[in-house]
């Protein structure tokens, strides 16, 4: 049962435009989100999160968007540049037996930012 | 500032041979561990995590077990390893809501 799911497996955008990331999730007991940036033969780092109270979270060129109706979130980078390339991973916490968080990770997405 | 360390960086073993995977972190006490793995052209998967000293959670059922023999250590081991255990190995630490990784292990069974 996959709980976040990214749907597209790749992405292809010129530099200086917008790239738009994708994710949904089906559990609504998830309270926070994150997006963590991926290079190959490296350990993914961790990029911006947003809680389930929100709906918007900004870090310089990173917007990340929460529409919980819809149970859906994007990360927004403007303008894109190409050293962001690299594989994207959307993910979702949730608490486990009280003291314990752990992150349900989507199968990623990768992007190519073309100069 | 905190610190995962996780070796080896890649490792090569044939079929039916053991498995050892060590993970530590550093600047931290009591931190939640975990062992994900990423399969080629697949999300990362989460193996196992700890919360304490010789607790382990497994998530999926698989030929490999986790121990935590002190706070910051986490190791990842496999009796026999099978074909279909290839994959990149990474070290997680968290003790909120965003974990860090370490820098990963890329594992062939051939």
């Amino acid at each position: 049962d996959q709980q976040v799911k990214q749907n597209s497996p790749s992405l292809s955008v010129q530099e200086g435009r917008i790239s738009i990331l994708n994710c949904d999730y089906t559990n609504s007991m998830f309270d926070y989100f994150l997006w963590y940036k991926k290079y190959p033969a490296e350990g993914p780092t961790f990029l911006i999160s947003i809680s389930s109270i929100k709906d918007k979270n900004e870090d310089g060129r990173f917007t990340v968007f929460l529409n919980k109706s819809a149970k859906h979130l994007s990360l927004h980078i403007v303008p894109s540049q190409p050293g962001d390339s690299a594989v994207y991973f959307c993910a979702a916490s949730v608490q486990y037996g009280g003291a314990t968080n752990k992150l349900i990770f989507g199968t990623g997405t990768l992007l190519a930012v073309q100069p | 500032s905190q610190t995962i360390h996780q070796w080896p960086a890649t490792l090569v073993q044939p079929v039916g041979s053991p498995l050892s995977l060590e993970c530590t972190v550093e600047g931290t006490s009591n931190p939640n561990l975990y062992w994900y793995r990423q399969a080629a052209g697949r999300g990362l998967q989460l193996l196992f995590y700890s919360i304490g000293i010789g607790q382990i959670s497994s998530e999926v059922p698989q030929n490999l077990s986790a121990s935590r023999p002190q706070d910051r250590q986490f190791i990842l081991s496999s009796k026999k390893l099978l074909l279909s255990d290839s994959g990149f190995y990474l070290c997680a630490w968290s003790k909120g809501v965003w974990a860090f990784f370490g820098q990963g292990t890329r594992l062939t069974v051939v």
